[in-house]
């Protein structure tokens, strides 16, 4: 596709549950970055990738969230034993990987409830 | 301490007037700043962004942002509002070093009455 996809665009789950977050790129882009956004705040770093490796975790809150790139295209965000607070917009974002000036592109985000 | 503020929640402007969304930074060395418009339901797309060089710089949809070293700011600025220009912005800014993640400021949220 011609931009990032991210699939589900809405999920709702219980306190306690399991979740992944599918996230495609846009084709050739090497850099990948995760966000997230609670309501009425801007967004905030979780995790960035170049290629397969994740080359910044520190904006992952806890143990619960984990990320992988297994191909260096798709990733996946995983959330164990979620919890309320958790219940947020999940943005990825990627570019061309050149360069750290360079633009992102986001995509529509998943929008996660946890009940 | 905060990297990007936008010190206005909410901007209100008619249509057709020049319309002005503010941004200051607090970063050492050289940033690398850029602005976001949010529409409801949607992902962030991107305006414009100032790496080097002219400190006007002109984006997408009309829009321009000025940075301004003196003051620290990088305000969002469009000389002529639409109502579809009604949105929530954000500036956002790279703080340099290995850092390659943005840093966003809070929002301000547009509104273009006709």
């Amino acid at each position: 596709g011609a931009g990032v996809s991210q699939t589900p665009s809405n999920k709702v789950t219980e306190k306690g549950k399991y979740v992944e977050l599918r996230c495609d790129p846009i084709s050739g882009h090497t850099a990948l970055y995760w966000y997230r956004q609670s309501l009425g705040q801007g967004p905030e770093f979780l995790i960035y990738f170049q290629g397969t490796g994740a080359a910044d975790d520190s904006g992952l809150p806890n143990d619960r969230f984990f990320a992988v790139r297994p191909e260096g295209s798709v990733s996946t965000l995983k959330i164990q034993r979620t919890e309320r607070g958790d219940s947020a917009v999940y943005l990825c974002a990627s570019s061309p990987g050149q360069g750290y000036q360079e633009t992102q592109y986001f995509g529509p985000g998943t929008r996660l409830l946890v009940l | 301490a905060q990297s990007v503020a936008q010190p206005e929640d909410q901007v209100n402007v008619a249509e057709g007037n020049p319309l002005t969304v503010k941004c200051t930074y607090s970063v050492s060395g050289n940033p690398y700043l850029f602005w976001y418009v949010q529409y409801p339901n949607r992902g962030l797309q991107f305006l414009l962004k100032y790496i080097t060089g002219d400190n006007l710089v002109k984006g997408s949809y009309g829009f321009e942002a000025e940075f301004n070293k003196s003051q620290t700011s990088f305000h969002l600025k469009k000389p002529s509002a639409l109502v579809s220009d009604s949105a929530l912005y954000f500036c956002a800014v790279i703080l340099g070093g290995s850092a390659r993640q943005l840093t966003f400021g809070s929002g301000t949220q547009l509104t273009v009455l006709p």
